[in-house]
């Protein structure tokens, strides 16, 4: 099957830093989700995006399907903004294994 | 997006026991799945919730273990039959309203299996 590839696996941030997580997959890939999961457990879909770029607020993504590779960038980062950060692929959802950020003030 | 309401939200249980997982959103919606998350990991797709029809599950996962319903477009149940600790995680399902659409996850039900 498809396999999903994140890195970096650990990230800390002071405050107002920016970061880039990156995902990689292993096939082309029709749908492509990026969640975070907060510490209390809830999975928030940010973005779907299997191609081209796409931003909400702080946060943007950019998926190069051809190259089997998506980024999601972080600007101006927040305490909030800590958690697991994963990427998905596939309309059944193929996870990685996640992103720990981790965010000090 | 759909309001996704999964309870119960947390349980702790006894190893032999089967705990029923119930999934309702406030609208109806095509796509329907539930997730494992195992403590510090990833999450897994258990199976496909099949409105009217018997679930899709894939590799590792069978029906005895964790028989799923779903009896209409807005409700889904999965029930973890036969506790043993290993079985101890995070549930969560998920819906979506179609083919290349976001999927969107319910808290959560968080199970402890002693």
């Amino acid at each position: 099957g498809i396999q999903v590839e994140q890195s970096p696996p650990d990230l800390i941030l002071q405050e107002g830093a920016n970061s880039t997580l990156r995902c990689n997959f292993s096939d082309s890939v029709n749908n492509l989700q990026w969640f975070h999961q907060n510490p209390w457990g809830q999975l928030i879909n940010l973005f779907y995006i299997p191609s081209g770029t796409k931003q909400n607020g702080r946060l943007s993504a950019t998926t190069v399907a051809t190259e089997r590779y998506s980024l999601l960038y972080i600007s101006s980062s927040q305490t909030t903004d800590s958690g697991v950060y994963f990427c998905a692929v596939e309309n059944k959802l193929v996870f990685g294994a996640g992103t720990i950020l981790r965010v000090k003030s | 997006s759909a309001v996704i309401s999964q309870k119960p939200s947390r349980d702790i249980c006894q190893r032999g026991t089967s705990l029923t997982i119930q999934c309702q959103v406030d609208s109806q919606v095509t796509m329907m799945f539930w997730y494992r998350q195992q403590p510090g990991q990833s999450l897994t797709l258990i199976a496909t919730a099949n409105q009217g029809s018997e679930a899709t599950y894939e590799s590792g996962f069978v029906i005895d273990k964790f028989p799923i319903s779903r009896p209409n477009l807005t409700f889904s149940t999965l029930t973890v039959s036969n506790m043993s600790p290993e079985d101890s995680s995070i549930y969560l399902c998920s819906v979506g309203a179609g083919t290349n659409s976001p999927l969107h996850f319910g808290n959560g039900t968080r199970l402890t299996v002693t």
